[in-house]
């Protein structure tokens, strides 16, 4: 079964800190995945997509397709960057597959 | 930049009833989505919509639910006989292709 796992419900770290959200997860076929973001009452946001390879607000994502993994990651973490983050799973049909969720608290 | 709008932003309603959650997609987007979020738990599809058809539905889309493109922008959630256990945030999104999802600010459904 096509599954996302983020084993952390919430991850507490001092501004400046490294971040890394985990996200493992199970599929069948090639797979697309997606960070998405949702700050305080917000709409749900797309963050970043292991396709483009890019890195929005210092965020990066690298697919390990061997450890079936798709960690985010920041060098430095921002206050602001205090949110809701959810990893997803796109398979062949186009319906997204989302992970439990990770709340991450930035303290100063 | 252009959005996905929701309305209403909450909306109250008697077990039993009828309600009609709205959505207007961006305006160029062939696909359409539903998708919802009991408190505490995590996002979960519910159907899509492509070339006014259901292109896939889950488990939980059952008969009590039901999708239409009535005009050509609003997209529209029927839930027929509300039940309890239907409350919770309900997240319409758009996409120009099969990438690259829009979301809306979402309605949050209470059943009483």
């Amino acid at each position: 079964a096509q599954r996302v796992t983020q084993p952390e419900k919430l991850l507490s770290v001092f501004k400046g800190a490294p971040v890394e959200l985990k996200c493992n997860y199970s599929y069948s076929g090639s797979p697309e995945l997606f960070w998405y973001v949702q700050y305080s009452r917000q709409r749900l946001q797309l963050l970043l997509r292991h396709i483009s390879r890019e890195s929005i607000k210092g965020f990066t994502a690298d697919l390990n397709k061997g450890e079936t993994s798709f960690h985010l990651k920041k060098p430095f973490a921002q206050e602001e960057d205090s949110a809701m983050y959810y990893c997803a799973y796109k398979g062949n049909t186009g319906k997204l597959i989302f992970g439990q969720g990770t709340t991450l608290q930035v303290k100063p | 930049e252009p959005e996905v709008t929701q309305t209403p932003s909450h909306q109250v309603t008697q077990m039993g009833q009828e309600v009609i959650l709205r959505c207007v997609p961006i305006s160029n987007h062939l696909y359409f989505y539903w998708y919802r979020q009991i408190l505490g738990q995590k996002v979960e599809f519910l159907v899509s919509f492509y070339n006014n058809e259901i292109s896939e539905k889950s488990e939980i889309f059952d008969d009590q639910f039901s999708v239409e493109r009535p005009d050509g922008s609003n997209f529209t959630l029927k839930i027929r006989s509300t039940k309890l256990e239907d409350s919770a945030m309900y997240f319409c999104a758009s996409s120009e292709e099969r990438y690259g999802y829009t979301f809306g600010s979402g309605t949050r459904l209470t059943v009483v």
